[in-house]
Formats: C-alpha cells, structure tokens, sequence
C-alpha cells in the first residue's frame, strides 16, 4: 500500500510558468517531508523540506507547502526553466526513524 | 556535494553469479542505505545499516545481503543474481545532526543487468 502518493505521472510546463507537483500522504505519523530531483542516469538530489510544524518553506525559486489536515503537499516552482525538467520524488520520514517512504514520481518538462 | 562513489557504475552479469556492489563515503556519516529503482516502483529500500556491523532489512531485501566492516564502505551483494534483479542501485547516507540528520545524500548509481 502506497503511503506516499504521486498521482501524477507527468507534468508539462511552459518555460517561465509556474510548476507545481502534488504529494499525497496517508500515514498522519509522517513528520518531515522532503522533495528530490532526479536528472537520467545521476542519483536524486536533495531540493527542499519541510516538517510538519510549518506550513510552508521557501529557497529561492522552490517552495512547499504543506496541508496537514488534507495529508497533502505540494512543490511550486517559479519560474520553471528548461533546466528544471527531471523527475521530481516526493519522501516523507516519522519521528527518528531514518527510513524515508518515496512516491513514485513525477516527470516534469519544462518547454521553452 | 556529499562524498559517495559507487563502483561499478555499469555491470552485466549472467543469471546465477554472484554480483557485489560497493558504496564509499568520505563523509563520517553513521547510516548508509541501498535502494532500488524501477520503472513503476519509483525508490525501493533494499537494506540499510545504523553503524558498523548493524543493518536491517528494507522493504525488498529477498535475494541481498549486505555488510558494513567499516563506517566508510556498505556492500551489496547479490548472492545469485535473477533477472528480476535488474535494476539501477542506488546509495544514500545520512548523518547525526544538522542537515544529514534528515536528508539523504545519494551516490550516483549502479546499472545492473542480469542476463
């Protein structure tokens, strides 16, 4: 059972549009949410983060939101460039255990 | 960056033969993990370790072991490798404090092919 859930497999955006990519999440025991990019054939990076005492968290062009009582985050970009376009993996982690549950995934291409 | 290399980067094996996959850091950090990645499957936790000589098994851990003799080397090995092993292996660490504590930093991945 999918604890971490990216119902969207795909997402195409225009360069200079905004990007957002959506993470559900059933386990309310989830308390530190993460987002990765990963580009072909390199490991995934570390993006951005939030725990669950925020609602929010920005870095520069990169921000998450959180909705704690929808058990949904979402990652905005803006503006997307054509370098954002990777697969984008949304994590969540409980309380000190170090294990990360993953999604799926989301594709994301940015046109120019 | 964090301080990952995995070697091999690239191998193709043959059903049965035993395949080890190493994963090196020159960062200190305490826990090292090995994942797996597949079309559909997104990241699946393979084995992880907490320290030396203590790992525990992931989600998928049926056909691997692994072993940590010393802080900076977490080995995978594939004891009689299947073709649904084919996959691309992934390491990762974690640290004790600050921004390790709850990020993971990746290594650069193994593709392996068993045929």
């Amino acid at each position: 059972d999918q604890q971490v859930k990216q119902n969207s497999p795909s997402l195409s955006v225009q360069e200079g549009r905004i990007s957002i990519l959506n993470c559900d999440y059933t386990n309310s025991m989830f308390d530190y949410f993460l987002w990765y990019k990963k580009y072909p054939a390199e490991g995934p990076t570390f993006l951005i983060s939030i725990s669950s005492i925020k609602d929010k968290n920005e870095d520069g062009r990169f921000t998450v939101f959180l909705n704690k009582s929808a058990k949904h985050l979402s990652l905005h970009i803006v503006p997307s460039q054509p370098g954002d376009s990777a697969v984008y993996f949304c994590a969540a982690s409980v309380g000190n255990n170090r294990k990360l549950i993953w999604g799926l995934g989301t594709s994301l291409a940015v046109n120019p | 960056d964090a301080g990952i290399t995995q070697s091999p980067r690239h191998k193709v094996t043959e059903t049965g033969t035993p395949v080890t996959l190493r994963c090196h850091q020159t960062e200190n950090h305490r826990y090292m993990y090995w994942y797996r990645q597949d079309p559909g499957h997104g990241l699946r936790l393979i084995h992880y370790s907490y320290g030396v000589k203590d790992t525990d098994k992931g989600e998928v851990s049926d056909g691997y072991s692994v072993s940590r003799s010393k802080t900076e080397d977490f080995l995978l090995t594939l004891e009689s490798a299947t073709s649904s092993q084919t996959s691309v292996y992934f390491c990762a660490i974690s640290g004790e404090s600050g921004r390790s504590y709850n990020e993971q930093f990746f290594g650069p991945g193994t593709r392996l092919t068993v045929l």
